[in-house]
Parts: structure tokens; sequence; C-alpha cells
């Protein structure tokens, strides 16, 4: 079946910019995850959704990353006045439920800020 | 606090050899714990994941792991690795607080033939 599906797989944006970066879950899944992985790291976690709603939001580095899931299944980060550090690879992971259910990532969007 | 630490950034194997790669997790209680895989502009697959019972837990492609309590570790395992094995590979910790999974910084596998 299929995975989930991130895209674009790579974005090139200027400084300032703003920019959204989508994820397709696995159908079903109602656990959404947004990771982001810079160079050399493990993914650090950003925000979960359950559903339509954000469930922890707490690792959004700060008010310029904000992400939605309006109908419980796509789900969009957006990042604004993006800047040089916002760049890495942003990932996304669906689960079944939350607590028992591994995650399943897709390949990643790789954001570059110039 | 909780945290995943993989002590070794990097590992260098010959293929057939047996490889053990070392995870020591920081948690107040027995956590669910499990190993990803990243290959080259890759998503993270899963390999094998813990959550109870029999603490040497079997995984895909052959690895296994074994989770110590008095330890705090979950070391992964393979008998004979393949070239093909050659990738990142991630210790993860969770859900903990808010549906958080925690991951260590990856060791790296290179496999020489």
């Amino acid at each position: 079946g299929a995975g989930v599906s991130q895209t674009p797989s790579n974005k090139v944006t200027e400084k300032g910019k703003y920019v959204e970066l989508r994820c397709d879950p696995i159908s079903g899944h109602t656990a959404l995850y947004w990771y982001r992985q810079s160079l050399g790291q493990g993914p650090e976690f950003l925000i979960y959704f359950q559903g339509t709603g954000a469930a922890d939001d707490s690792g959004l580095p700060n008010d310029r990353f904000f992400a939605v899931r309006p109908e419980g299944s796509v789900s969009t980060l957006k990042i604004q006045r993006t800047e040089r550090g916002d760049s890495a690879v942003y990932l996304c992971a669906s689960s079944l439920d939350s607590y028992n259910s591994p995650l399943h990532f897709g390949n990643g969007t790789r954001l570059t800020v110039t | 606090a909780q945290s995943v630490t993989q002590p070794d950034i990097h590992i260098t194997v010959s293929e057939g050899a047996s490889l053990e790669l070392r995870c020591n997790y920081s948690y107040g209680a027995t956590p669910y714990l499990f190993w990803y895989v990243q290959s080259p502009g890759q998503g993270l697959q899963l390999l094998l994941k813990y959550f109870s019972g029999d603490t040497l837990v079997q995984g895909i492609k052959g690895f296994e792991a074994e989770f110590k309590r008095s330890q705090s570790s979950f070391n992964l395992r393979k008998p004979s690795v393949h070239w093909s094995d050659a990738a990142e590979y991630f210790c993860a910790v969770g859900p903990l607080t808010g549906n958080q999974f925690y991951f260590g910084t990856g060791t790296s596998l290179t496999v020489i033939p």
C-alpha cells in the first residue's frame, strides 16, 4: 500500500520567504508527527496531531512555525520569514493511533534557505 | 530528562562480520524502545520495537535487539552483516510525555567487502 508521502522532496527558498511543506499520511492513520532532522543529528520532534487537533506542539522552535491538519488527514507545515538556520530535512510520520504504534516515515522534504 | 545516547557515531565492519550498535536511554520508567534504519535520501524504516515481555526482540532483515533494564540499554545486533546494511541507524524512545518519540543522534554503518 501507499506509504507516507511528502512534497516537495526538495525546496530551496530565500531568507525571509514563506514556505509550506505537505504530508500525506497512510490512510487510516490518526496520529501524525512532524520532525526536523539536521545534518548529523537524529530527528527532532516538532508537533504531533491526533486527528485534526494538535495534541502536542511543544517542539515547534518559535512562532514562525505552524502546522495544520484540517480534515484529519493531510497536514501542512508552514514556516514564515525563513532563516538560514531552518535549513534541514523535515520528516513526517504517521501511526495507527499513538502509544503502541510505531511511526511510519515519509522520505522527507529537504529545505534549503539561502 | 528523557534522552537517548548512541555512543558510536560511525562504525565500519567487514561484510559477513557480526555487528552490535549501542543504545542507552534515560527514562523514569520502562520505555517503549525502537530501532530505525535510514538509507541516504530515504525516510526512517522501523527495524524492531520493544514494548514488554521477552527482552530479546527480533526484527526485520535479520536484526535483533536486547533490552537490559539494569544497564538502561537496548543494543542492536546482527550475526552477519551484508553490504546492503550500510546506512544510518537510530535508536528511539517513546512515546513519552505528549506522545513524543526521542531519537538518538544515530550511528553510521559502513560495510567493507
